[in-house]
This record gives structure tokens, sequence and C-alpha cells, in this order.
């Protein structure tokens, strides 16, 4: 069956510039997690939604950083304003239920911003 | 969230059995100790969980201190796709990970 799917799996972005991430969870999957992963660490929660709800969004690093899953299923992590500090991976994970001990990933996308 | 210490590195021999070491000696009574793993270029992949008791799937074996203060993971026949950051990370129901550096496991041909 389809896993988690990212996309794009690359992307590159001039300092300033807006990106927008998405995220296709599995199929029924009502939690839905972002993550961030710099080079050469483990991944940083930023986010979690439980259907459409953002239910803790704690780890976003800045107001510059948003992210909603508006009809429970896809979701999308928009970064305004990019910075080179913003250059990392991004992760997203679900799981069947709040509940559910496993988390599915995706591939993640590969963001660089010069 | 508690704290999870783990070595750096380790390395192994093709199938021979590895076992990884996680310290957590503050967990809680409502913590699960979750194991999952990242092989270059990819998304981390789950691979057990535990409360109290021992644990054994498919992919390996938890091993988990009487005192829970911590645990083991076991992969009993190491291959070379086995070569991965291994993360042992304690969590109550379904909320996010919290991960910290890992252990970068090798597996020597």
């Amino acid at each position: 069956g389809a896993g988690v799917s990212q996309s794009p799996r690359y992307k590159v972005a001039k300092r300033g510039q807006d990106v927008a991430l998405r995220c296709d969870p599995i199929s029924g999957h009502v939690s839905l997690f972002w993550y961030q992963q710099a080079l050469g660490q483990g991944p940083e929660f930023l986010t979690y939604f439980q259907n459409e709800a953002q239910l803790d969004k704690s780890g976003l690093p800045s107001d510059r950083f948003f992210a909603e899953r508006p009809e429970g299923s896809v979701s999308t992590l928009k970064i305004q304003r990019t910075q080179q500090e913003d250059s990392a991976v991004y992760l997203c994970a679900s799981s069947r239920s709040p509940w559910d001990r496993e988390q599915f990933f995706g591939p993640g996308t590969r963001l660089t911003v010069l | 969230d508690a704290k999870t210490t783990q070595p750096n590195s380790m390395e192994s021999n093709e199938e021979e059995p590895v076992h990884l070491p996680c310290n957590h000696s503050t967990i809680s009574g409502t913590d699960y100790i979750h194991w999952y793993r990242q092989l270059p270029s990819q998304g981390p992949e789950y691979v057990i969980h535990g409360l109290t008791s021992n644990v054994n799937n498919r992919m390996a074996s938890l091993a988990i201190a009487e005192d829970r203060k911590s645990s083991t993971l076991i992969l009993h026949r190491a291959t070379l796709r086995d070569a991965a950051v291994y993360y042992c990370i304690l969590t109550t129901s379904g909320s996010r990970l919290t991960f910290g550096e890992g252990t970068q496991l090798t597996v020597n041909p």
C-alpha cells in the first residue's frame, strides 16, 4: 500500500522567498506530524494535527512557519521569507490514531536556502 | 520529555548479533520506550516499542531492565541493510517523538 509521500523531494529557494511543502499521509490516518531535521542531527518536532485541528504548534521556530491541514488529509507546511537557517530536511509522519504508537514517516523534503 | 543516552556509534560484523544500549534513568511510569531507525536519505522507520516486558517482532527484540532505567535493542543477525542511525525515544501515548542524536550503526561485511 502507499506510504506517506512528500513533495517536492528537493527544493532550492533564494533567501526571502516563500516555499510550500506538501505531505500526503496514509489514507485514513488521523494524526499528522511535521519534523525538521538539520544536517547531522535527529529530527525535531514542529507541529501536530489531529484531523484538521492543529493541536500543538509549539515546535514551530518562528511566525514565518505556518502549517495547515484543512480537510484532515493532505497537509502543507509553508515557510515565508526563507532564511539560510531554514535549510533542512522537513519530514512528515502520520499515525492511525492519537493513541497509536507507530508513526509512519515520509522520505522528507530537502530545503536549501541560498 | 525524559532524556535518553546512547553511544554515538557502534560497529558490528555482518550476520552477528548487535546489542544497542540506551539509558533512561529519569523515565516515568507512563513512558513507553520506542526505537526508530533512519537509513541514509530516508525518513525514520519504526522498529519496536515496549513498556515493561521484553518484546519481539520480525525486526528486532527489545530487552527492558527490571527498573526500566535502561533498555537494549537487539538485532539478531545484522545485515548490511541494518546500517543506520538508531534512536531510542521515550514518549507517552501517540505523542510527538523527541529524537536525540542516536547511535550510528556500521555493519562490516
